[in-house]
């Protein structure tokens, strides 16, 4: 089974900040790797497929990179609104999928 | 539109039997693979279930292999899990998953919209 090691597992920031979260695949997956926000009480929501498309109308500020063992997740100046839970999953090798731990980004 | 929504959650005892469903629209929903993903309270998410767009494949997570059957409906556009000998550590939100069109060949993009989820509670 393929390992995805997500860092950090939690992250205190400001709005206006620049952050970046990472993926780590215990072995290559190409780029078959989305990245995802979940906000309490909803349902997980695509940001990044293929590792570094944009999904239509999520805002230019998400942007994903890597390819193969290492992947990032930036975004660029954070909102109000960007303050939730981000998981990475991948999609190469399965069964399983698996997903990252998650990393819960909250306001400093 | 695409739309996922899921229903059938609810309380029930170990060891008992819940079906869940999923109701799709918005979309071609014979021409996709389908998942089930669930997220116990306040943990990540956990991939539980695959199953490809003509039913002829099947996949299950370890945890729930044996216990758990996928199925699908592909004329009432109906996704389908039936969850048996349920335990303590089955309780979570279950959602419905898009996967990928079928013979997508290099360009797979699953996981791209998710149902609302519904609860399922195992408690005595």
């Amino acid at each position: 089974d393929i390992q995805m090691t997500q860092s950090p597992s939690s992250l205190s920031a400001s709005v206006g900040d620049r952050v970046t979260i990472t993926c780590r695949a215990s072995q290559g997956i190409r780029n078959d790797l989305g990245w995802y926000q979940q906000k309490p009480g909803k349902a997980p929501k695509r940001l990044i497929y293929a590792a570094s498309s944009l999904q239509s109308g999520v805002p230019s500020r998400f942007s994903g990179s890597g390819s193969g063992t290492e992947f990032t997740l930036t975004i660029s100046s954070l909102q109000p609104e960007d303050f939730a839970t981000y998981y990475c999953l991948q999609h190469n090798s399965y069964p399983p999928y698996t997903f990252g731990q998650g990393t819960k980004l909250e306001i400093k | 539109e695409v739309q996922l929504v899921e229903s059938g959650g609810g309380l029930v005892q170990p060891g008992g039997s819940l079906r869940l469903s999923c109701a799709a629209s918005g979309f071609t929903f014979s021409s996709y693979s389908m998942n089930w993903v669930r997220q116990a309270p306040g943990k990540g998410l956990e991939w539980v279930s695959y199953i490809s767009s003509s039913s002829s494949t099947i996949y299950y997570a370890d945890s729930v292999k044996g216990r758990f059957t996928i199925s699908r409906d592909n004329a009432k556009n109906s996704l389908y899990l039936q969850m048996n000998s349920l335990r303590d550590e089955d309780t979570a939100v279950y959602y419905c998953a898009r996967g990928s069109l079928a013979y997508c060949g290099g360009d797979c993009y699953p996981f791209d919209y998710w149902g609302q989820g519904t609860l399922v509670t195992v408690s005595s």
